[in-house]
């Protein structure tokens, strides 16, 4: 099935350094997003990166996008400790309205 | 900023119960969705609605779910009969384009069957 998975599943960084989360998937996209989940909350979009760019930039994200080896990162620049998340891709195939699917995600701990 | 709001935040209720979650997207958005999300596991998707009907469904919205858009805010999800693993946190989402762009979730129902 077309499904995003992370790596790592967890990773543990001082503030100020960078974070950088990475996600695979199995088929053909039309778009790729980010998701940010506070522990036990909602899903906060991030970034949507479509099929036909190769990076995109929002504040101190930075997304790339690979199709040709079907993968994407995410990178987090000059992480703080409001940055502790878990954080998940989902890819839409464009063929159905609006079907989302997710990754495992990555939970990410940013110690002060 | 408009964001989407669910209620209750929390519910628990005894296996073969019904249950109600309700949700209000943001108020000029067409594209509507739940997803839930089992303690530790994936998020998955279960249903989309668009245009006062079923888009797409997935595997695990059998006969015992059902949707409804009873008015003009509000955005349902019924569970009939509930089952132990049906526990799980969902989320409604809402998006103003065709599916696929930027949804926007709400803070989700914790949904507790024991």
């Amino acid at each position: 099935s077309q499904q995003g998975e992370e790596d790592p599943q967890a990773l543990s960084i001082q503030e100020g350094e960078n974070a950088t989360m990475n996600c695979s998937y199995k088929t053909s996209i039309n778009n790729l997003q980010w998701y940010r989940q506070n522990s036990g909350r909602g899903l906060v979009h991030l970034i949507l990166i479509r099929s036909n760019e190769r990076e995109k930039h929002s504040g101190r994200l930075r997304v790339t996008l690979d199709t040709s080896k079907k993968s994407s990162s995410l990178l987090i620049t000059a992480s703080r400790a409001a940055d502790t998340a878990s954080y998940f891709c989902a890819t839409y195939r464009g063929s159905t309205l609006g079907r989302l699917y997710f990754g495992r995600g990555t939970q990410l701990t940013v110690w002060p | 900023e408009p964001e989407v709001t669910q209620t209750p935040s929390h519910q628990v209720t005894q296996m073969g119960q019904e249950v109600i979650l309700r949700c209000v997207p943001i108020s000029n958005h067409l594209y509507f969705y739940w997803y839930r999300q089992i303690l530790g596991q994936k998020v998955e998707f279960l249903v989309s609605f668009y245009n006062n009907e079923i888009s797409e469904k997935s595997e695990i919205f059998d006969d015992q779910f059902s949707v409804e858009r009873p008015d003009g805010s509000n955005f349902t999800l019924k569970i009939r009969s509930t089952k132990l693993e049906d526990s799980a946190m969902y989320f409604c989402a809402s998006s103003k384009d065709r599916g696929g762009e930027t949804q926007y979730f709400g803070p989700g129902t914790r949904l507790l069957v024991l």
